[in-house]
């Protein structure tokens, strides 16, 4: 088992190019999430999904996108690269919270994004 | 939404004492909290976690206590190794039933802990 995998582990932007965080995980996870981690501020949720197909916005959705294809795959699009957007994003994934005992999420290693 | 407050956001400690982080929670509905354990470059890692039904729970020289009343739980570290210096983070969360909005995790702003050998 790989666990969560993301990639690139490290990404330089100039301000309004795109690209796309890639997030992979082999747990058979039916939630997944993306985070976005600042210096004082903890974890914030940007983006989740329940499942294939289903994704909702967390605290801080603007200038993000997600799509949820496959249960495997959660990718993180940055439309237009703005300099507030640097941080350090985390992927994770968990099993649905109807399976109780088992609802831990387990994070990647994560992506430390500039914007300059 | 939930609100997680942690206390302190700093604390150091000699090697072989007690560290004690604290977190206050706003949702009244949440009954599940976690706390994860972050290594310089790396991401969070699960250390252990408690639900409502429970008061508190211990996993070797870690443990956790919850008060529902309160709205407040705490991390204890006993007896602190060099290893046990780190960011960690509160977090709490709603429901077990798979609602909809019901799985988010809102975590608290991290403590970083250092122990003085």
């Amino acid at each position: 088992n790989a666990g969560v995998t993301q990639t690139p582990k490290f990404q330089v932007l100039k301000t309004g190019q795109s690209m796309t965080l890639q997030c992979a995980q082999d747990m058979n996870h039916e939630y997944m999430s993306w985070y976005r981690q600042d210096p004082g501020m903890g974890l914030r949720l940007i983006h989740y999904s329940v499942g294939a197909g289903i994704t909702d916005q967390g605290e801080v959705p603007n200038g993000y996108n997600v799509s949820r294809s496959t249960t495997e795959d959660f990718p993180l699009r940055l439309l237009s690269a703005a300099p507030s957007q640097t941080s350090v994003y985390f992927c994770a994934s968990s099993y649905k919270l109807d399976q109780v005992d088992d609802t831990e999420a387990f994070f990647g290693q994560g992506t430390r994004l500039t914007v300059v | 939404g939930e609100n997680v407050e942690q206390h302190p956001s700093t604390l150091s400690v000699q090697e072989g004492d007690s560290a004690v982080i604290k977190c206050t929670y706003s949702d009244s509905a949440s009954n599940y909290f976690p706390w994860y354990k972050q290594e310089l470059g790396k991401g969070p890692q699960l250390i252990i976690d408690i639900r409502s039904n429970v008061g508190e729970k211990k996993d070797q020289r870690i443990a956790v206590t919850l008060n529902k009343t309160a709205k407040h739980f705490s991390l204890h570290i006993t007896e602190t190794q060099p290893e046990d210096s780190a960011v960690y983070f509160c977090a709490g969360r709603r429901g077990i039933i798979s609602n909809f909005g019901n799985e988010k995790l809102t975590f608290g702003t991290g403590t970083r802990l250092t122990i003085i050998p």
